[in-house]
């Protein structure tokens, strides 16, 4: 119940087009939906996160969307760059007691020209 | 600003030799600290996490120990590794546990 699943494994897009990661979850005390990115080499960053009191947010060219009831949420990349060729992670963690972040398996994301 | 710095950035030991991973944080006070694991298309996995100095919880039982002898510094150790600790290793901090996490860069440790 604790698993946050996360597709696909690896995602080609287009200069321009737009990327789409999926993540799905179980447990239904998760309130808290981060996205990380991680460059080669390097520690991942948090790019972007949703509580679902919203159905979507925006920051930029990223946009997480939400929906409850599926209980899933995914990240788009509008206008997708080769700079933004990177793992991406998906995570999730209840509000409340100790929980600490549970996350997906990445994706590996590369654009191409 | 907060800054975190892990060391060293790649590491080859050979079997059975000792480990011992340095991450320090600064420009806060009294962070909670986190040890993660990322293996290829296994994503990030919880090994140890910290909220003050001498409290270490454990997530996952292995080869490897953790320590935190100061607020802001935490150390991943091993007496002897193996070949199955090699991997790609993480420290991260949070001022609390449902503060967003941040991480260092990472040490990339080969057991030859």
């Amino acid at each position: 119940q604790q698993q946050v699943k996360q597709s696909p494994q690896s995602l080609i897009v287009q200069k321009g087009g737009i990327s789409i990661i999926n993540c799905a979850y179980e447990n239904t005390a998760f309130d808290y939906f981060p996205w990380y990115q991680q460059f080669p080499g390097k520690g991942p960053a948090l790019l972007i996160a949703i509580r679902p009191d919203v159905s979507e947010k925006k920051e930029g060219r990223f946009t997480i969307s939400f929906n409850k009831s599926a209980k899933q949420f995914s990240l788009h990349i509008m206008d997708s760059q080769p700079g933004d060729s990177a793992t991406y992670f998906c995570a999730a963690r209840p509000n409340f007691g100790n929980e600490k972040l549970t996350f997906g398996t990445g994706t590996r994301l590369t654009i191409i020209p | 600003s907060q800054t975190i710095h892990q060391w060293p950035a790649t590491l080859v030991q050979p079997v059975g030799s000792p480990l011992s991973l340095e991450c320090t944080v600064e420009g806060t006070s009294n962070p909670n600290l986190y040890w993660y694991r990322q293996a290829a298309g296994r994503g990030l996995q919880l090994l140890f996490y910290s909220v003050g100095i001498g409290q270490i919880s454990s997530e996952v039982p292995q080869n490897l120990s953790a320590s935190r002898p100061q607020d802001r510094q935490f150390i991943l150790s091993s007496k002897k590794l193996l070949l199955s600790d090699s991997g790609f290793y993480l420290c991260a901090w949070s001022r609390s546990v449902h503060s967003p996490l941040h991480f260092g860069n990472g040490t990339r440790l080969t057991v030859t």
